[in-house]
């Protein structure tokens, strides 16, 4: 089984601001993929950002970049220039080689202030 | 292309009663999972289907089942609704299991359950 540990519950930060987010993993698996959700007020989730185990590269989509840590099973997500859009729930994710099935953290509510 | 609908968005039920909520996939798409999302807790896996088959189910009590029909739609029961099954039931659909994770994992909008 995998564990994701998102410890802080809630975070500000000022439009145009950078922000991190930050998670801790668990398993014993050797191949798997890490994720950031963001659940707006809409409910629906939305894929942030993907990083595969095996690529040393941090991953990044345009203002979202992640600093993967294997050894230290950290997995933070980082948000630049931050906007009003971005106020949202975020949930860090775990799927090791388990289907459907990913773990979840207990998520990160952000609120960016004008 | 429509995306993963589920109904109802809400729905109240009392201790005891039974309910059944209703994902429908994107076009395409042959693998369903189901989620339960509480406060402090996040998302819990409950199970997922793929071609009418259950693939793979979590921790959770024998009270939360559910099925999937030939055209992929899905459905999940509780029974014997508790106090504690207050949640929003998110469902996630891939064209095939495990493609969340090297592709993409579709969720839908949710069903929020309130248990008075």
């Amino acid at each position: 089984a995998q564990t994701v540990t998102q410890s802080q519950p809630e975070m500000s930060v000022q439009e145009a601001e950078t922000v991190t987010l930050s998670c801790t993993y668990d398993t014993s698996e050797s191949n798997y993929y890490l994720f950031w959700y963001k659940q707006p007020p809409s409910r629906q989730m939305i894929l942030v950002i993907r990083q595969e185990a095996y690529k040393q590269q941090n991953a990044t989509e345009n203002r979202f970049s992640v600093n993967f840590q294997k050894a230290a099973k950290s997995f933070s997500l980082k948000i630049s220039d931050s906007q009003l859009g971005d106020t949202a729930m975020y949930f860090c994710a775990c799927n090791a080689n388990t289907g459907n099935q990913f773990y979840f953290g207990t998520g990160t509510s952000l609120t960016v202030i004008p | 292309k429509a995306g993963v609908t589920q109904t109802p968005r809400y729905l109240i039920k009392t201790r005891g009663q039974q309910v059944t909520l209703s994902c429908s996939p994107i076009s395409g798409h042959r693998s369903v999972s189901w989620y339960q999302q509480t406060p402090g807790q996040g998302l819990q896996f409950l199970f997922e289907y793929f071609s009418e088959t259950q693939r793979n189910k979590g921790n959770f009590p024998g009270r939360f089942s559910g099925r999937q029909f030939s055209n992929s739609r899905s459905e999940m029961n509780v029974s014997t609704l508790e106090l504690g099954d207050s949640a929003l039931y998110l469902c996630a659909s891939s064209f095939l299991p495990g493609q969340g994770a090297s592709e993409k994992l579709f969720f839908g909008s949710g069903t929020q359950l309130s248990v008075l």
